[in-house]
């Protein structure tokens, strides 16, 4: 079965430090695909980031990275000098590869997420 | 594009009523999935589709709840009789096959 742990319920830091976020995961596949979403105040879900399991190359987008090490089964997100508006709920997810005749499709599993509030 | 529509953005009902939630797909995508947020069981899968076609449901907590897609553009998902434990947000999200990605702004749906 796939699981997704976000051991931090919820963190708090001073505007302009840096803060990582951790997900670890379970999964029987050897083909998977990790996601990050963010879910501010007023609610929607925003997709920031897809990675598979073959490509473990760390990714940078602007203030923001991610960490993927398939030893530790980790996939873990930083931000860098972080700034009030980051303050959100972030869920981790891991989806899981159904083939269906010729084609694949994801199904995610989700973490339980982590409150991050930036104090300013 | 404008996304994955929801409507209506909030709900609120009373117990016994029959509540009906819509979705509008990103134009293109293959699939289409319903999710349900709480506080107790954070973001669960309900129900995803493919060409129209329902492909699971397992996540569907109870014959109250009924989903469909009558076209590529819109699908629909039904709680009749609602009840209180039914409060929730409820997400739709479409997906151009293997890329997955895009959520609605979800409903707030409040069962008195």
């Amino acid at each position: 079965a796939q699981k997704v742990t976000q051991a931090q319920t919820e963190i708090s830091v001073v505007e302009k430090e840096d803060v990582t976020l951790d997900c670890v995961y379970e999964t029987r596949d050897t083909t998977y695909y990790l996601f990050w979403y963010k879910q501010p105040p007023s609610g929607e879900l925003v997709f920031l980031i897809r990675r598979n399991s073959f490509d473990e190359q760390n990714e940078i987008s602007g203030r923001y990275s991610w960490n993927f090490q398939k030893s530790t089964s980790s996939f873990n997100f930083t931000i860098t000098a972080s700034q009030v508006v980051d303050s959100a709920v972030y869920f981790c997810a891991l989806s899981e590869a159904i083939k269906i005749s010729n084609f694949g499709n994801e199904k995610l599993t989700f973490g339980t997420g982590t409150r991050l509030t930036i104090i300013p | 594009d404008a996304g994955v529509i929801q409507s209506p953005r909030h709900e609120v009902t009373e117990m016994g009523q029959e509540v009906t939630l819509r979705c509008k797909p990103i134009s293109g995508h293959d699939y289409l999935f319903w999710y349900r947020q709480t506080m107790m069981r954070g973001l669960e899968l309900l129900i995803y589709f493919n060409n129209n076609v329902p492909i699971d449901d397992s996540g569907m907590p109870e014959d109250r709840f009924s989903a469909k897609m009558p076209n590529a553009s819109f699908s629909t998902l039904k709680i009749q009789p609602s009840e209180p434990r039914d409060s929730a947000v409820y997400f739709c999200a479409s997906s151009p096959g293997l890329f997955f990605g895009y959520f609605g702004a979800g409903t707030r749906l409040s069962v008195l």
